[in-house]
């Protein structure tokens, strides 16, 4: 299984633009990534999932470089709602047994 | 539009006793999951249900088990609570395999004293 390594936090304010960056190394060709987000005392919920290069939807943007040892989520023009912890998980999408870890706490000031 | 449910929400127990977490989902779901939550920690895999009729163990399934008692409902059950077991547990639910999209439930917060 592919371990990830994310920052524990970080700090922003409302409007600016934030970039979480996942290190995975050693990710599998099967591998796809994906980020999750959770508020508290709820669920995780499903943002965004990519290969490679990028993708973007209606709530973010996940950049994969060539080499795919790492990505960044971009959350554009971030409000307070946004204070969550964000996961990256890499996984095989037909395998059942994905690391969470820590996640990063991303904390949104007015 | 349900999606996860899990009961009950929150429960408290003694150690030694018994309790089984139910789960259900209406999205016609192959594959279901039960996780666990410590406070400021990551979410750890107790057991998956790959398609109905299958159980495996994920990264912690000590001190628990668990049925896949039809598509739709898994069950966890503790059968001699201890305190390292409080936690939050959070029950999901994917089409096949944890990255076609996997769908939580609202979590199920228990305390052993």
């Amino acid at each position: 299984l592919a371990k990830t390594t994310q920052p524990i936090s970080m700090d922003s304010y409302e409007g600016q633009e934030v970039n979480i960056t996942c290190s995975h190394n050693n990710i599998a060709t099967n591998d796809y990534i994906t980020w999750y987000q959770q508020f508290p005392s709820q669920g995780p919920r499903f943002i965004i999932q990519g290969y490679k290069t990028k993708v973007t939807n209606e709530v973010a943007s996940l950049f994969i470089p060539a080499d795919r040892k790492s990505s960044t989520l971009s959350l554009p023009r971030v409000s307070l709602s946004d204070t969550a912890v964000y996961y990256c998980l890499v996984g095989d999408p037909g395998g059942f047994k994905t690391i969470f870890g820590a996640g990063t706490r991303l904390f949104v000031k007015a | 539009n349900a999606g996860v449910t899990q009961t009950p929400k929150f429960q408290v127990l003694k150690t030694g006793q018994s309790m089984t977490l139910q789960c259900a989902q209406d999205m016609n779901h192959n594959s279901m999951y039960w996780y666990r939550q410590d406070p400021g920690m990551g979410l750890r895999l107790i057991y998956y249900s790959a398609s109905e009729g299958t159980t495996d163990k994920g990264e912690v399934p000590n001190g628990y088990n668990v049925s896949r008692l039809n598509k739709r409902e898994f069950s966890l059950r503790l059968e001699s609570a201890a305190p390292s077991q409080t936690s939050v547990y959070f029950c999901a639910s994917s089409e096949a395999g944890i990255h076609n999209t996997i769908y939580f439930g609202e979590g199920s917060w228990l305390t052993v004293v």
